[in-house]
């Protein structure tokens, strides 16, 4: 079974683009939450989505947004970037919501932002 | 916000060692504790959940144990070896389905 896929790998932007991240799911998992890692920080909660609906949001601006599709496929987009945001985002699939399902990474995106 | 509190933040260990790390979460609205390793270069790997006062996990070499009244859970690992070299997180989840991460305990095992 495929693990959590996450593209681009790598990304360099500059302040004030916009970013989409994409991130596929392990088959048959129906929930995608977004992580921001960045030094000193720890992973920040971004946002959850299950079956297309976000059911959980971190205390993040509204610059940063995403969405699920109808194959649980989700992006990540921030808009008007800035210097603050380069970091590791990673996001996390499992197969509901369920406090006791356990969350499965993938490898993240590394995003500079110069 | 939520507190979520990992202790020590770092840790250098001998090969052969027995070591325990703490995570300290707020009690109250508690759901269940997540605990993940994450070695350098790859992705964070669950390790437990657990969701019951009392519960005891093991995985190999590796426990945990969770006091949900008292708002706490040590992971233990005994005999550390150096691939055990990792930044071990917690995450209470008490609210549904969001997870709140500790910094973490970052592990060195020397050989």
């Amino acid at each position: 079974k495929a693990g959590v896929t996450q593209t681009p790998r790598y990304l360099i932007k500059t302040r004030g683009q916009q970013v989409t991240l994409s991130c596929s799911p392990i088959s048959g998992h129906r929930s995608v939450s977004w992580y921001q890692q960045t030094p000193g920080q720890g992973l920040q909660f971004l946002f959850e989505y299950f079956s297309e609906t976000q059911r959980n949001k971190g205390n993040f601006p509204g610059r940063f947004s995403g969405r699920q599709f109808s194959n649980s496929r989700s992006e990540m987009n921030v808009s008007t970037l800035e210097l603050g945001d380069s970091a590791l985002y990673l996001c996390a699939s499992r197969p509901t919501v369920a406090t006791n399902e356990k969350l499965f990474f993938g490898s993240g995106t590394q995003l500079s932002v110069l | 916000i939520l507190n979520v509190e990992q202790s020590p933040q770092s840790l250098h260990v001998q090969e052969g060692d027995s070591t325990n790390f703490t995570c300290s979460f707020p009690s109250s609205n508690f759901y269940a504790l997540h605990w993940y390793r994450w070695e350098t270069a790859k992705s964070p790997e669950a390790l437990f959940v657990m969701t019951l006062n009392g519960d005891e996990k093991k995985k190999g070499r590796i426990s945990a144990t969770l006091n949900t009244k008292e708002g706490y859970s040590y992971l233990y690992i005994k005999g550390s070896q150096p691939e055990d070299s990792a930044t071990y997180l917690c995450a209470p989840n008490t609210s549904y389905g969001k997870l709140t991460f500790g910094q973490g305990t970052i592990l060195t095992v020397h050989p």
